[in-house]
């Protein structure tokens, strides 16, 4: 049973394109969140989602960023127009159901913007 | 929603001491603590957890507590090693199992 997977591992983009950041979670898992860390920091709840349903997006910036997890296919974070504030690891974890229940992360994106 | 504060930031300790991180958290509702371990460059990976109907866990030399009435939890490692150098995470869940971390606390231990 592979882990959880994220990528591309590593990410280079200039200002202004577009960055697309790919989560597989673990075999039988329907849930999963994602993280923004920043060097030396913690790491920042972005959103939580279930199969095609996004339950909480409260830590996603309101422009720029999106999520998605459809019925088939990986989670996929997208920032748009990237501005160089966004470099950052991008971590993805996954559980099997909701409450009182591990979750386990992937390797994480690290997202330069040059 | 949840608000984690952990501490210390930072903590040295001389290999084979003890070394001890606490978390406090905000929602009395919040029901699973995990804690994770991050070593340099990679993900956080699960070290021990504890759910709110359990005061106490231990698994090998890690152990954690929890103490609901005053909302704190804490990670406890004894006999320290210096393959246990990481940074360490608190979290803590709540209902619909939105996982809230600490700010991380940064453990070094020496030879």
């Amino acid at each position: 049973n592979a882990g959880v997977m994220q990528n591309p591992r590593h990410l280079v983009r200039r200002r202004g394109q577009e960055a697309r950041l790919r989560c597989s979670p673990m075999k039988g898992h329907s849930h999963v969140y994602w993280y923004r860390q920043l060097p030396e920091e913690g790491l920042k709840f972005m959103v939580y989602l279930q199969k095609e349903n996004i339950i909480d997006e409260s830590g996603m910036p309101k422009e720029r960023f999106s999520a998605e997890f459809p019925k088939e296919g990986p989670s996929i974070l997208r920032i748009q127009q990237v501005v160089r504030g966004d470099s950052a690891a991008y971590f993805c974890a996954s559980s099997p159901r909701r409450s009182e229940t591990e979750a386990f992360f992937g390797q994480g994106t690290r997202l330069t913007v040059v | 929603g949840e608000n984690v504060e952990q501490h210390p930031s930072t903590l040295s300790v001389q290999e084979g001491d003890s070394a001890v991180i606490k978390c406090t958290y905000s929602d009395s509702a919040s029901n699973y603590f995990p804690w994770y371990k991050q070593e340099l460059g990679k993900g956080p990976q699960l070290i021990i957890d504890i759910r709110s109907n359990v005061g106490e866990k231990k698994d090998q030399r890690i152990a954690v507590t929890l103490n609901k009435t005053a909302k704190h939890f804490s990670l406890h490692i004894t006999e320290t090693q210096p393959e246990d150098s990481a940074v360490y995470f608190c979290a803590a869940t709540y209902n619909n199992n939105d996982m809230r971390f600490g700010a991380g606390t940064r453990l070094t231990v020496k030879p």
